[in-house]
C-alpha cells in the first residue's frame, strides 16, 4: 500500500532562512510525489510534483523539491523563508490505478519575522 | 485554468437536517471527482471517489447511505450529507481530475473548501 510520513508536525524558522520540511514514502511501483500548500479555511494548492527525471524538482513560491531513491524521501526545501510562507503543508502520493492521492499528517510551518 | 469551485463555502445546518455541496470544475471536464473530509489540524482523508455517470466508490468506514454523492455531469459533482449530525461538522475538499492531460499530466485540482457546522 501507498503512504507518506511527514514526521514534524510543525517546523519553526526564521524569515530570510532555509526551510526544509521533511516527507517519506513507501510504494510498490513508480513513486508519483506532491507537495500542496493549505491557507486557513482554504482548499490545498499546488506546489510541485515529482513523476520522474530530475531528482530535484522545482515549484511554485520559490520551494523545490529533492527526490531520494535510496532514502525514499522527497523533503520540500526552500532557501530563504517568508513570513507569508506559513502555512500547512502536506506531502501526498498518487496511486497509479485509481489516480487517489494519500497525503501526509501535515506539516505546520511557521516563519517568525 | 484548471479552477474548481465549491458551493457553499460555509454552511450552519441543524440537527437532523440535509446539506448539499456542490463541486465543479469551471474549464475543464472532469471525469473524475474525489470528496475529502479534513478535521481541524488534520490531513485529509479521502470519502470517496466519483467517476461521471456511475455510482461513487467510497473508501472503507464511509456510510454511502449519509454521504450521498451524485456526479451527473462532466462538471458538476455533488455531496449530500443526510440527516447531518454535530459529528459531522469539518471541512469538506473536493478535487477534479481531467479526462484529458492538462498541463502536461492528469492532476488533481482542488476545491476551496466547504465548512459544515451542525448545530
Amino acid at each position: 500500500a501507498q503512504s507518506v510520513a511527514q514526521p514534524e508536525d510543525q517546523v519553526n524558522v526564521a524569515e530570510g532562512n532555509p526551510l526544509t520540511v521533511k516527507c517519506t514514502y513507501s510504494v510498490s511501483g513508480n513513486p508519483y510525489l506532491f507537495w500542496y500548500v493549505q491557507y486557513p479555511n482554504r482548499g490545498l494548492q499546488f506546489l510541485l510534483k515529482y513523476i520522474t527525471g530530475d531528482n530535484l524538482v522545482k515549484g511554485s513560491y520559490g520551494f523545490e523539491a529533492e527526490f531520494n531513491k535510496s532514502q525514499t524521501s522527497f523533503h520540500l526545501k526552500k532557501p530563504s523563508a517568508l513570513v507569508s510562507d506559513s502555512a500547512l503543508y502536506f506531502c501526498a502520493v498518487r496511486d497509479d490505478s485509481s489516480y487517489k492521492l494519500i497525503f501526509g499528517s501535515g506539516t505546520r510551518l511557521l516563519v517568525r519575522p | 485554468g484548471a479552477v474548481v469551485s465549491q458551493h457553499p463555502s460555509w454552511v450552519i445546518c441543524k440537527s437532523g437536517t440535509s446539506v448539499k455541496i456542490e463541486c465543479r470544475s469551471l474549464d475543464f471536464q472532469a471525469t473524475t471527482m474525489f470528496w475529502y473530509r479534513q478535521f481541524p489540524k488534520q490531513s485529509l482523508m479521502l470519502m470517496a471517489t466519483s467517476n461521471e455517470g456511475s455510482k461513487a466508490t467510497y473508501e472503507q468506514g464511509v456510510e454511502k447511505d449519509k454521504f450521498l454523492i451524485n456526479h451527473a455531469s462532466l462538471t458538476l459533482s455533488t455531496l449530500t450529507v443526510t440527516s447531518a449530525h454535530p459529528e459531522d461538522s469539518s471541512f469538506y475538499i473536493c478535487s477534479a481530475r481531467a479526462g484529458v492531460v492538462l498541463a502536461g499530466s492528469y492532476e488533481q485540482y482542488f476545491g476551496p473548501g466547504t465548512r459544515l457546522t451542525v448545530t
